[in-house]
């Protein structure tokens, strides 16, 4: 079965203290991988799309990164700004033509001044 | 450019009762999906249409259809509400095709009492 697991559930930084958020999956075969920022109360906002290992995509604090089993979401130097919870999801081969994502729980990214 | 709209933002409705969402897409793009969010969970999909032909659905029971119109706005159906149907309803469009990323709408939240 097809499925995405994200961590930690939470995460606390000071502003400028970087760190990465981890996406693993299994799925039976990956046409690709995507990052999205949902704020409270909104819809997910688009950030990346990764589609094979190896492949990097940077976004001004952000860098997404793939290897076959995994991604990371990198943040460098975060501003409060940044604060919102991050989701994971990838489209895999057995979702056939329906464009279907499977999500991730998502990382809740709290950034302190 | 406008980005997909839903409507309406909010929406409380009684245990047993029917209930219509609605979604314009993204000018240009022909396919339309649709993912339900509990709180704290990431978004599941429910349907995708495309040329307005349903092209997958996900797990959920017969009471949830879909359909899309010629213009490829679409419409979210839930007949006989239960307090479990309560969510964040998610409206997705893209130009379809594999590996094209989802743009949502920022949702309608449902609360059935």
């Amino acid at each position: 079965e097809d499925q995405v697991t994200q961590s930690p559930e939470a995460l606390r930084l000071q502003e400028g203290e970087s760190s990465s958020l981890n996406c693993s999956y299994t799925v039976s075969g990956l046409r690709g991988l995507f990052w999205y920022r949902q704020d409270p109360g909104k819809g997910p906002e688009f950030l990346f799309t990764l589609y094979s290992a190896g492949e990097e995509k940077e976004k001004e604090r952000l860098k997404a990164t793939l290897t076959k089993k995994e991604s990371f979401l990198h943040i460098t130097a975060p501003k409060p700004e940044d604060s919102a919870t991050y989701l994971c999801a990838v489209q895999a081969d057995g979702s056939g033509n329906t464009g279907k994502l499977i999500f991730g729980q998502g990382t809740t990214l709290q950034v302190k001044p | 450019d406008a980005g997909v709209t839903q409507s309406p933002t909010h929406l409380i409705k009684t245990r047993g009762q029917q209930v219509t969402l609605r979604c314009s897409p993204i000018s240009g793009h022909k396919s339309v999906s649709w993912y339900q969010q509990v709180l704290g969970q990431g978004p599941q999909f429910i349907f995708q249409y495309y040329e307005k032909e349903e092209r997958g659905r996900g797990n959920f029971p017969d009471r949830f259809s879909a359909r899309q119109f010629p213009n490829y706005s679409s419409e979210l159906n839930v007949n006989a509400l239960l307090l479990g149907d309560s969510a964040l309803y998610l409206c997705a469009s893209s130009l379809g095709g594999t590996g094209a990323p989802l743009h949502f709408g920022n949702g309608t939240r449902l609360t059935v009492t």
